[in-house]
């Protein structure tokens, strides 16, 4: 079974700082990499999109990718309140599908 | 671009009654779309895989003969909740490939939630 595993947190960072969500998958075979923001009662907004190893920067975010550990990550730069919400990696799992972990919720404080 | 919408946002039915969903890509067209189920604070749970002109492909332990999924065209899935009941009140999420994303990119249409009486 295709899994990947996220802290479901809260995270709580203050604001400016830099938060760092992080993500584990299971199937080595995996190739697409995805980050999604979720507000409550909202659906999930794409943020990022990873396909190579390495690092992928988008405006204050930070997609890093590493294949050979089976793991990805976002960092937040700057936070602000309004990052404040669940962040859901999901991870391509054939056939074009997702498998989506259980996100991780971010809090950022004043 | 990439605009997928959702109608209703919310509805409220009696136990018993067949709800349904219609979900749109507004600005492009897509010949797979998804549909998904969320419980509160839980992930995203696929449920189906729809493709334009062809039977949906319904995931383990969905009901297909509950779960009524229709592709008719480019721009149009719809998912029909037959004889809806308490616990298949939800927060139901279509999605859609993008028109020129990468492998697995997928476009979410805000939500539908539905209280079943």
């Amino acid at each position: 079974q295709k899994e990947v595993e996220q802290n479901s947190g809260p995270l709580s960072v203050p604001e400016g700082a830099i938060a760092s969500l992080n993500c584990t998958y299971s199937d080595r075979g995996s190739q697409s990499f995805f980050w999604y923001r979720q507000y409550s009662g909202k659906s999930p907004e794409l943020i990022m999109s990873i396909y190579s190893n390495g690092d992928k920067e988008d405006g204050r975010f930070t997609a890093q990718l590493n294949k050979a550990s089976q793991y990805v990550s976002l960092l937040i730069r700057d936070s602000q309140p309004s990052d404040s919400a669940t962040y859901l990696c999901a991870v391509e799992g054939g056939y074009n599908k997702l498998i989506f972990g259980a996100g991780t919720r971010l809090a950022v404080h004043p | 671009g990439a605009v997928v919408s959702q109608h209703p946002s919310r509805v409220i039915c009696k136990s018993g009654t067949s709800v349904k969903i219609e979900c749109r890509s507004l600005d492009f067209q897509a010949t797979t779309m998804f549909w998904y189920r969320q419980f509160p604070k839980q992930s995203l749970m696929l449920m189906a895989t729809s493709n334009e002109g062809s039977k949906a492909t319904y995931e383990q332990g969905v009901e297909k003969d509950k779960f009524l999924i229709n592709h008719a065209s480019l721009t149009l899935s719809t998912l029909t909740v037959t004889s809806a009941h308490p616990e298949d009140s939800s927060f139901y999420i279509c999605s859609a490939r993008g028109p020129s994303g990468g492998p697995g990119e997928q476009f979410f249409g805000p939500g539908t939630r539905l209280t079943v009486l």
